[in-house]
């Protein structure tokens, strides 16, 4: 594998159950992301990753809770989630913060 | 406050002629910009950048220009092929900080 790939694709869940995202980047990045991307909306930056430390936590409701355990790895953990949090989440690497990043092909979560 | 805008949401394009896609911000010290490519059902893929201190930067077919006085960024496509059909997502950044993206510009070719 190569890149960055996230597991699953497509989710559907119910408001009551939790589930959990990952993303694994095969670039030797040092840097992860997790975006949102709603309709008709800018991606979102949800969290950020630097050598396994969250550096950036933007206002994000505590029913996300990302996980960094290895610079190759991340997930989010989801429960108890609402309809409006259905969107494509992408997950994302860079070599360092700044840097380019690279996106996975994201999972496209149904919440019912 | 939105930072990056993309004030079209879609552009048609004939093949074989150019495509302008534009893009405006607002934080004067921005100082790199990014174009992403984005198919459906796909994460997006990094396109061409430019730094600040440049006012063009090209590769292949696209060539991104840059207008500080203006704050605008524009990417043009020449010739546009069918398989330029996706979403553009302009983006930028400021020294050490995170991407601030627009909304993206509907890209579609006609054959």
């Amino acid at each position: 594998e190569t890149g960055v790939t996230q597991t699953p694709r497509h989710l559907v869940m119910g408001m009551t159950n939790k589930k959990s995202l990952k993303c694994e980047q095969h670039l030797g990045h040092n840097a992860m992301y997790w975006y949102k991307q709603s309709a008709k909306k800018p991606l979102e930056l949800m969290f950020v990753y630097s050598l396994e430390e969250r550096v950036e936590n933007n206002s994000v409701p505590s029913r996300f809770s990302p996980e960094c355990p290895n610079s190759s790895h991340l997930f989010l953990h989801l429960h108890t989630l609402q309809p409006e949090d259905s969107a494509l989440y992408l997950c994302a690497s860079s070599q360092e913060f700044k840097d380019t990043q690279y996106f996975g092909p994201g999972t496209r979560l149904t919440v019912l | 406050d939105q930072q990056v805008k993309q004030n079209s949401p879609s552009l048609s394009v004939q093949e074989g002629r150019i495509s302008i896609l534009n893009c405006d911000y607002t934080n004067s010290m921005f100082d790199y910009f990014l174009w992403y490519k984005k198919y459906p059902a796909e994460g997006p893929t990094f396109l061409i950048s430019i730094s600040s201190i440049k006012d063009k930067n090209e590769d292949g077919r696209f060539t991104v220009f840059l207008n500080k006085s203006a704050k605008h960024l524009s990417l043009h496509i020449v010739p546009s092929q069918p398989g330029d059909s996706a979403v553009y997502f302009c983006a930028a950044s400021l020294g050490n900080e995170k991407l601030t993206f627009g909304t993206g510009t509907r890209l579609t070719i006609i054959p």
